[in-house]
């Protein structure tokens, strides 16, 4: 299965400003996805994307707060723009092959926002 | 919305068996069942996944209800390593986007010496 590497691995960060999260999978993969998992809850998809098209968001997610970039089959990139503290979360990437059992998850953005 | 319901939390003693239930009645004839689980401060890893026959692996077994309406995961010698958040998924197609994991609240799983 592919691995992940997700950078940073933990962040606190002043309100207002924005953190990009880097995700970097070691085998090119058509799909890669990203989720929040708020403090004691479980994870939510914000978005799934996918090289060569645009970022598809969830419902209650918008690009502008949360710009994606594809740049290629091994990296991807989540901005968290404008931080409240409500945007204190866990942030995961996770990456798909196409074979129904092969999705893998990064260890995740502990983001911490004050 | 997941389409998933599980018990919040299930307590077992060390090398006993557990059974983890896993309600899906609105499953499609198509949809796989899948099981992931979160150990602490770690992203989910894949547990085991199955359609219709009960399904093993060396993780864990998958036994899945003839109605497929609800299914169990089965760990037979549970250890302390396996305390962990294990989630009943179904995935959703996102239209231009493909298959996702949609993940519901999971039952956290206490495993006790």
């Amino acid at each position: 299965s592919a691995v992940i590497s997700q950078k940073p691995s933990r962040d606190i960060c002043q309100r207002g400003t924005s953190l990009t999260i880097q995700c970097q999978v070691d085998s090119q993969v058509t799909m890669m996805f990203w989720y929040r998992q708020q403090p004691g809850q479980s994870l939510t998809l914000i978005a799934t994307a996918n090289q060569g098209s645009e970022a598809t968001y969830e419902s209650g997610f918008v690009i502008d707060k949360f710009p994606i970039s594809r740049p290629n089959l091994t990296f991807s990139t989540l901005t968290v723009s404008n931080m409240s503290p409500e945007d204190s979360s866990i942030y995961l990437c996770s990456v798909g092959t196409g074979s129904i059992s092969a999705y893998t998850f990064g260890s995740g953005t502990r983001l911490t926002v004050v | 919305d997941a389409k998933t319901t599980q018990p919040n939390s299930m307590e077992s003693n060390e090398e006993e068996p557990v059974h983890l239930p896993c309600n899906h009645s609105t499953i499609s004839g198509t949809d796989y069942i899948h099981w992931y689980r979160q150990l602490p401060s770690q992203g989910p890893e894949y547990v085991i996944h199955g359609l219709t026959s009960n399904v093993n692996n060396r993780m864990a077994s998958l036994a899945i209800a003839e109605d497929r309406k609800s299914s169990t995961l089965i760990l037979h010698r549970a250890t302390l390593r396996d305390a962990a958040v294990y989630y009943c998924i179904l995935r959703d197609y996102r239209t231009g986007a493909g298959y996702a994991l949609n993940f519901g609240k999971g039952t956290s799983l206490l495993v006790t010496p």
